[in-house]
């Protein structure tokens, strides 16, 4: 298995600021995704994080509002911009190892918005 | 596109008891996977169980069981010997080719003592 790390695990922001989500893997993956999960909710794709190149949005995401960084095979980033109390969400990291099944996720970052 | 679907919002089972998950699943891609996950209320994304497409046998974790249906195209998750631990949010989900995982909604299960 893999050993993921997210940071932070749980924040509160005021409306219109921006908050950084990282995301740490313990060995070298090929793909990164970033999956959204509103209350109450299942998971939602927002993006595929690629080493090397911007990452591809799902639709109603784009990049102005959830940047994406990928800087090497086990570190990315989730920003959240201009923050509204509709982001309240669970935001999660997941990796595959390439074979496809193995696929693993992140503990999570809790983000309530006020 | 693939879709999954979980038509049983909550879930009661007595402890100690079998308890099955129902999912089905649509793709037209002969190539697959199928994942069952779950999700306590910390909120974290623990993998259970994966069944390839091609796979003979029913998949086994422990106590979880993937019956494997393909004809009907569905992928049922048995826990057997039910944990008050168990209560939990599980959500069925499948990919193909290089597309990324999609999940069902998810069902609710609550384990009574």
């Amino acid at each position: 298995s893999a050993v993921i790390s997210q940071k932070p695990s749980r924040d509160i922001c005021q409306r219109g600021t921006s908050l950084t989500i990282q995301c740490q893997v313990d060995s070298q993956v090929t793909m990164m995704f970033w999956y959204r999960q509103q209350p109450g909710q299942s998971l939602t794709l927002i993006a595929t994080a690629n080493q090397g190149s911007e990452a591809t949005y799902e639709s109603g995401f784009v990049i102005d509002k959830f940047p994406i960084s990928r800087p090497n095979l086990t570190f990315s980033t989730l920003t959240v911009s201009n923050m509204s109390p509709e982001d309240s969400s669970i935001y999660l990291c997941s990796v595959d190892r390439g074979s496809g099944d193995e696929q693993y996720f992140g503990p999570g970052t809790r983000l309530t918005v006020t | 596109a693939q879709k999954i679907t979980q038509t049983q919002p909550g879930m009661f089972v007595q402890e100690k008891e079998a308890v099955t998950l129902d999912c089905t699943y649509d793709t037209s891609d002969p190539s697959y996977g199928l994942f069952w996950y779950k999700q306590p209320s910390s909120g974290e994304m623990i993998f259970l169980i994966y069944q390839g497409s091609y796979d003979q046998q029913n998949a086994t974790e422990g106590r979880y069981s993937l019956n494997f249906q393909k004809a009907r195209k569905s992928a049922n998750l048995v826990i057997s010997a039910s944990q008050l631990g168990d209560s939990a949010m599980y959500f069925c989900a499948t990919y193909s080719g290089n597309t990324p995982l999609v999940f069902g909604k998810g069902t609710r299960l609550s384990v009574i003592a």
